[in-house]
């Protein structure tokens, strides 16, 4: 079974920081890694989507990349701004008994200070 | 324009009764999900359905029962709530199963 964990819980950085939001996953046998942004109270927002034949997937001032070796992902947000303030959930599937299905981390909660 | 939208937003019932929720996709894809948020925030699978056909049902108590009348709708039927059952459900929907997954802004569920 898939199991995710997300390093750190929580980061708190001032506005302009570059960062990094981690993410390890123990069945390395996945064919793509998604991350998602939650706002309080709100839905998830897909982020980013790597296929495993990627290592790299960019979208603005996000950089996603994964590792199936080591079985880590990293979120790579360059030039933080307090609008980025969420938390930010990796999920990696487990393909067991014919089925796909999504294991979430806890996510990093990020707050970006002004 | 919604892509994933669920109704309702808010639920409050007390113990024992029986609720549904339900989600609606335009965006035409074949599989949809049931995901619950617990109170620590994790979030968990429940149910998938790939067109209109259940392929994973977790560790969920038969109280719970989705329905799909169409490929566009997949429906969350509670029987007998408990105050475990308090949380945010999620739906979200994919192209096809094990492509990128788009959520529903959630149903947050009260028991008292």
């Amino acid at each position: 079974k898939q199991e995710v964990t997300q390093i750190p819980a929580a980061l708190s950085v001032p506005e302009g920081e570059n960062l990094v939001l981690n993410c390890s996953f123990t069945d390395s046998a996945i064919y793509n890694l998604q991350w998602f942004r939650q706002d309080p109270g709100k839905g998830l927002t897909s982020l980013l989507l790597i296929q495993s034949s990627q290592r790299e997937q960019t979208s603005g001032r996000l950089n996603a990349s994964l590792d199936k070796s080591s079985g880590r992902s990293t979120l790579y947000i360059a030039a933080s701004q307090p609008g980025d303030s969420a938390t930010y959930l990796c999920a990696a599937p487990y393909s067991g008994a014919g089925s796909y299905q999504l294991t979430f981390g806890k996510g990093t909660k990020l707050s970006v200070i002004p | 324009d919604t892509a994933v939208s669920q109704t309702p937003k808010y639920l409050v019932t007390q113990m024992g009764n029986d609720k549904s929720i339900k989600c609606e996709q335009n965006l035409g894809h074949d599989t949809m999900y049931w995901y619950k948020q617990d109170s620590k925030k994790f979030l968990k699978i429940m149910f998938s359905y790939n067109n209109k056909e259940l392929i994973i049902n977790e560790t969920v108590p038969n109280r719970f029962s989705p329905k799909s009348p169409d490929k566009a709708h997949l429906n969350l039927h509670i029987n007998s709530l408990e105050l475990g059952d308090s949380a945010v459900y999620f739906c979200a929907s994919s192209p096809h199963e094990g492509s990128e997954q788009y959520f529903g802004p959630g149903t947050r569920l009260t028991v008292t």
